[in-house]
């Protein structure tokens, strides 16, 4: 069974440049986790889909981040515009919510950097 | 938000123990997790302790839970050079999000 996936696995963009990442959770996983860790510090939890509906957003930084799951398969995480500080790695997991005790699987990330 | 503490920096000579500690504020939590991320990898579940136990032992690694003071730790007995990596601990609440602390760097030292 394949694990999360993600992609790109790394992209370096402009100050003010649109990214959009990619992530594809294990088949049948219906809970789906963005997190980003910026360098050096926590992994910090950005929001939480359940299918296709956002069970929890409060991690999300501002407006210029947009995540969408549509059809609640894959999901994506667009950052527009980007800014500097929006350089780090970002995680996404999956998980279902028949199973104990309630691991995240996580993908290898997307490092973000933005100059 | 809930604050989840780690030491940034840990080396061990190889053939030693390695003892990586965690501490955390909210003690609703229902499970608390170790993660371990390889360089170029994703986070892996090493293990994970249900919040009403005391200790948990598997194979090299062994989990201590102090509720009283909101303290976890991770023991790698007999430490090896593919130890070397990033130790994340997590607590969760079900079906929720995580909070990780910043994550320990270990260096094993041949």
């Amino acid at each position: 069974e394949a694990g999360v996936t993600q992609f790109p696995s790394h992209s370096v963009i402009e100050k003010g440049q649109t990214v959009t990442l990619r992530c594809d959770p294990i088949s049948g996983h219906d809970n789906l986790y963005w997190y980003r860790r910026v360098m050096g510090k926590e992994i910090k939890f950005l929001l939480h889909f359940v299918k296709e509906s956002k069970q929890d957003e409060s991690g999300m930084p501002n407006n210029r981040f947009l995540a969408e799951r549509t059809g609640g398969t894959y999901s994506t995480l667009k950052v527009q515009p980007a800014e500097l500080e929006d350089s780090g790695v970002y995680f996404c997991a999956s998980t279902s919510s028949n199973q104990g005790p309630y691991e995240q699987y996580f993908g290898p990330g997307t490092r973000l950097t933005v100059t | 938000g809930e604050d989840v503490e780690q030491s940034l920096f840990l080396s061990v000579r190889e053939g030693d123990s390695s003892v990586i500690n965690c501490t955390y504020t909210d003690s609703s939590s229902t499970y608390l997790y170790w993660y371990k991320q390889e360089p170029g990898a994703g986070l892996q579940l090493l293990t994970y302790i249900f919040s009403n136990m005391d200790m948990k032992q598997d194979q090299r690694l062994t989990v201590l839970l102090n509720k009283k003071d909101k303290h976890l730790s991770l023991r790698i007995a007999d430490t090896q050079t593919g130890d070397s990596a990033i130790y994340f601990c997590a607590e969760g609440y079900t079906g929720n999000q995580f909070y990780f602390g910043t994550g320990t760097s270990l260096t094993v030292i041949p």
